[in-house]
């Protein structure tokens, strides 16, 4: 059964230091986010992408976060000056055209020291 | 503003013992709600989408009913591998992008 997949699944970074999350959508699937779950807290939406391009994103998803898709099956997350609050569980997820549901990913845990 | 609240937040039940989680939205125009699985450490495991009031969704011992103002996810003679968190999500019609809004979830223990 096709998954998304995510790497790393756990990486430790210094504050101010750059990091990339990527993600490996279904393979026929459009539609891609980045959610995140600090620890004890609920899943929040970041970031929405379809045609290459940004639909969306919250207040959360500042100047310092960017997402690309490089090539026709990876998606990344960058955060260019990691703070300590960035600390959490982020989530890559995906969706086909026509349905409504999204497949999350298995997460990657940022611990920013 | 989009609003998904979740009750009871922990819940434990012995083997065998049937129970149901609820949870509580407000959208401007619903979409869709969700109701998806979360083991510790792992990302949400999809699990029904209900789309009007009225609609009911089974998948083995759990079935998802959905009404104009909630969801409630029913737990039938539950084993100790359904313990998990399970989150609760919406879409609003008014968002471009069928981005989820998730409850805060409901934590079962099924104890053998």
């Amino acid at each position: 059964e096709p998954e998304v997949t995510q790497t790393p699944s756990h990486q430790v970074t210094q504050m101010g230091q750059e990091v990339i999350l990527r993600c490996v959508p279904i393979s026929n699937h459009l539609y891609f986010y980045w959610y995140r779950q600090i620890l004890g807290q609920k899943v929040e939406f970041l970031v929405s992408f379809y045609n290459n391009e940004i639909s969306e994103k919250s207040e959360i998803f500042d100047d310092q976060f960017s997402v690309e898709r490089p090539d026709g099956s990876n998606f990344t997350l960058k955060i260019r000056s990691t703070k300590l609050e960035d600390s959490a569980m982020y989530f890559c997820a995906s969706k086909d055209g026509p349905s409504y549901e999204q497949y999350f990913g298995p997460g990657t845990r940022l611990t920013v020291t | 503003e989009d609003q998904v609240t979740q009750s009871p937040e922990a819940l434990r039940l012995q083997e065998g013992e049937s129970s149901s989680l609820n949870c509580s939205y407000t959208v401007s125009g619903l979409r869709g709600l969700f109701w998806y699985r979360q083991d510790p450490g792992k990302g949400p495991e999809f699990l029904f989408t209900l789309y009007s009031a009225g609609e009911e969704k089974e998948k083995e011992r759990l079935k998802a009913t959905l009404t104009k103002k909630e969801s409630f996810l029913h737990i039938t003679a539950p084993k100790p591998e359904d313990s998990a968190t399970y989150l609760c999500a919406v879409q609003d019609y008014g968002g471009a992008t069928n981005k989820l809004i998730f409850g805060t979830g409901t934590l079962l223990a099924v104890q053998p």
